[in-house]
């Protein structure tokens, strides 16, 4: 079975802090995606990475960054933490190359930033 | 923009009943479809793929596609109070690169 793993269940962080969301696939998928999920406007994506080092923009990027240095882990960094960024996170993973697949979810990281 | 629609609901049926839930697509190249389940406060779980038109069958659950009219549906025969959950309904991003999601179905099935 695919296992998707996220650093945190819960985080609550202040305004302006950095955060690091974790995230590490162990079925050797080469696509990991980044979204996030608020009431009313389902899950939007973030970022995704179709490789080691590559990253490409989603729908909503402004504010985030990520980092993918291993092909089995892929971090969100929140460089200056906001209340809007107060959110649900969620991980995700594929096998397939450019043509995407199915893709599995992490157990997601609720974010409070206050 | 590609889109995925579904009515959000809630969906409400008696336990042992067929709950139909319905998903439409803009893009007509879209070749992928997918249905996840997403309980309250848990992240979506894949329970049918879809690539074919026709009907794929799966225990319980029956996700049809009808690409001439650009939608995606699930069935669940003999529903159960633990079916019900927020049913989102994916397709492809024009590139073949990520999902595109609905923004989910709640079903409600009562006992």
């Amino acid at each position: 079975d695919v296992k998707v793993t996220q650093s945190s269940r819960y985080l609550v962080k202040r305004t302006g802090e950095k955060v690091f969301l974790e995230c590490v696939q162990d079925m050797d998928h080469e696509n990991m995606f980044w979204y996030r999920q608020d009431p009313g406007l389902g899950l939007r994506l973030i970022y995704f990475s179709y490789d080691v080092k590559m990253k490409e923009k989603g729908d909503i990027p402004e504010g985030y960054s990520v980092s993918r240095e291993k092909k089995e882990r892929f971090s969100l960094i929140l460089e200056s933490a906001s209340t809007n960024q107060t959110s649900m996170y969620l991980c995700a993973s594929s096998l397939s190359g450019r043509v995407g697949g199915e893709q599995f979810f992490g157990p997601g990281t609720r974010l409070t930033v206050l | 923009q590609k889109e995925v629609e579904q009515n959000s609901g809630p969906l409400s049926v008696p336990e042992g009943a067929i709950a139909s839930l319905n998903c439409t697509y803009s893009d007509r190249v879209s070749q992928s479809f997918f249905w996840y389940r997403q309980y309250s406060g848990k992240s979506p779980e894949l329970i049918m793929s879809i690539y074919s038109n026709g009907d794929k069958e799966d225990g319980r659950f029956t996700a049809q596609l009808n690409k001439a009219s650009q939608y995606v549906s699930l069935l669940i025969r003999d529903s159960q109070p633990s079916d019900s959950a927020t049913y989102l309904c994916a397709s492809h991003n024009q590139a073949g690169t990520a999902l595109i999601f609905g923004k989910g179905t709640t079903l409600s099935v009562s006992s």
